[in-house]
C-alpha cells in the first residue's frame, strides 16, 4: 500500500468550477511533489516544494495552484480548467535530498468537461 | 538537461520468456536511475534503484538492472516473464542537483500472454 494518500480518486468538474485536490503523507518527508500523467504518457513534473517552500515551478499555469499547509499535506487548487488538462495527478513525497526514492500516491484522475 | 530513452514502447512475450527493456540517458554528470512499474489502473511502484556501488542492482518481483555507465544505460532484465508482469514500466533519473525530481522515459507497455 502507497504511503501517500490522495483525495478524490476520481474528480469531474467544469471549466468554471473551482475544485481542489488534497495529499497527504505521514513518512516524514520535506519534499513534495505534484506531477500530471496523461494517458499512455510519463509523469511529468508540475511542482516541487521543499520544507512546505515551493521550490520549483515548471512553468505550470496559473490556473493550477499549488498549497502546502504543513510538512504533511500538499494540495493543488483547480480554477478555470480546459479539457486539455484532463489527466492523472500524481503526488509524491521523499526525503529532501537529491537521489531519494519518490513515493507516488494512487492519483486523482481528473476530467475537466 | 537530462533526458531518458526507452527505446520499446510495445513489447509482446509469452509466460516464461526472458525481459529486457532498454534505457539510456542523457546526463554528464552523476546519476541517480530508477526503474518504477505501473500496473494496470495502479500508482508507480519503484522496481529498483541504482545510486552507486554495484552496477547490477536486484529489485523486487525479480528484476534486475543493470548501470553500464560507458553507455548511458540501464536495462531492466527479468529471466522469466509471468502474465502478472503485464504493465507500463518506465525508466527515470534524477539528476538535479539538490532535489529527488524525476525525469521519465516515455515507458514500455509490457503485456505477457499466458
Amino acid at each position: 500500500d502507497t504511503e501517500v494518500t490522495q483525495t478524490p480518486k476520481h474528480l469531474v468538474m467544469g471549466m468554471t468550477n473551482k475544485k481542489s485536490l488534497k495529499c497527504e503523507q505521514h513518512m516524514g518527508h520535506r519534499a513534495m511533489y505534484w506531477y500530471k500523467q496523461k494517458a499512455k504518457k510519463p509523469p511529468e513534473l508540475m511542482f516541487v516544494y521543499s520544507y512546505e517552500k515551493l521550490s520549483i515551478n515548471e512553468s505550470v499555469p496559473s490556473r493550477f495552484s499549488p498549497e502546502c499547509p504543513n510538512s504533511s499535506l500538499l494540495n493543488l487548487h483547480l480554477h478555470a480548467l480546459q479539457p486539455e488538462d484532463s489527466a492523472l495527478y500524481l503526488c509524491a513525497s521523499s526525503q529532501l535530498e537529491s537521489g531519494n526514492t519518490i513515493y507516488f500516491g494512487e492519483g486523482s484522475w481528473l476530467t475537466v468537461v | 538537461a537530462q533526458s531518458v530513452s526507452q527505446h520499446n514502447h510495445h513489447v509482446i512475450l509469452s509466460e516464461a520468456a526472458s525481459l529486457e527493456l532498454g534505457c539510456n540517458y542523457s546526463y554528464g554528470g552523476t546519476v541517480n536511475l530508477f526503474w518504477y512499474v505501473q500496473y494496470p489502473g495502479q500508482h508507480l511502484q519503484l522496481l529498483l534503484k541504482y545510486f552507486s556501488g554495484d552496477p547490477l542492482v536486484k529489485g523486487i518481483k525479480g528484476f534486475e538492472a543493470e548501470f553500464i555507465k560507458s553507455k548511458f544505460s540501464f536495462n531492466l532484465r527479468k529471466p522469466s516473464v509471468q502474465w502478472s508482469d503485464t504493465a507500463e514500466y518506465f525508466c527515470a533519473v534524477n539528476a538535479r542537483s539538490g532535489y529527488s525530481t524525476l525525469t521519465f522515459g516515455k515507458g514500455t507497455m509490457l503485456l505477457v500472454s499466458p
